[in-house]
């Protein structure tokens, strides 16, 4: 079954500082990984899907087969930043399309 | 809001009774997903409806339960209620039931059974 691991329950940071937010996970197939996000109050929205190699907000992730890893990272944090991070996999041969999520790692930037 | 939408936004309940959830997803959209955020399991997948139908089910337990009407509203029927059901409820929603679609989240609601 798949699996969805981050490491990190809390991970702190400078104002300024590179970010990693660290996602690994296991799936015998050709996975899809996405980084959805949820600032406070709000819902969780889509960051970044690895299909779409892009940035947003200055996030990038890149997936990694070998290591089976989809970290997230910033090369500087904002305040701005500090939210929920959830790393997610969809079963792209499933039929249906149900995501499966990390348990989250919760960003504080520190001003 | 043409975003997806859900009712109530809280719920406080008794242990052994029954509770409908709602949620009513974006416009157009055909597919909807039931997921259950709890503190010891995370993130959840329950259920899938597309267009009316079953499509999926996951860790839904047989005293849940869920439809998709012909207006495309979802709801989950919760019963027998118990201590370890509370936990905030998510819908998404999306265009069609796969490809490389985004799922959009509703606001969710907080289910507390005491």
């Amino acid at each position: 079954a798949q699996r969805v691991t981050q490491p990190e329950k809390l991970l702190s940071v400078f104002k300024g500082a590179p970010v990693e937010l660290k996602c690994n996970y296991s799936y015998s197939g050709s996975p899809e990984l996405f980084w959805y996000v949820q600032y406070s109050r709000q819902r969780l929205q889509l960051l970044l899907r690895h299909i779409s190699r892009e940035s947003i907000k200055g996030f990038t992730a890149d997936l990694n087969k070998g290591e089976t890893s989809f970290h997230l990272k910033k090369p500087f944090a904002q305040e701005e930043d500090s939210a929920m991070y959830y790393c997610a996999l969809r079963d792209s041969g499933a039929g249906s399309y149900q995501l499966t999520f990390g348990k989250g790692t919760k960003l504080s930037v520190i001003p | 809001d043409s975003g997806v939408t859900q009712t109530p936004k809280h719920l406080i309940t008794a242990t052994g009774q029954r509770v409908t959830l709602r949620c009513s997803p974006r416009s157009g959209d055909l597919s909807v997903y039931w997921y259950q955020q709890s503190l010891d399991q995370g993130l959840q997948f329950l259920i899938h409806y597309y267009n009316g139908e079953e499509r999926a089910k996951g860790n839904i337990l047989e005293r849940f339960s869920a439809q998709q009407f012909p207006d495309l509203h979802s709801e989950l029927n919760l019963s027998s209620l118990e201590l370890g059901d509370s936990a905030l409820y998510f819908c998404a929603s999306s265009l069609r039931a796969g490809g490389w679609e985004t799922q959009y989240f509703g606001p969710g609601t907080r289910l507390l059974v005491l």
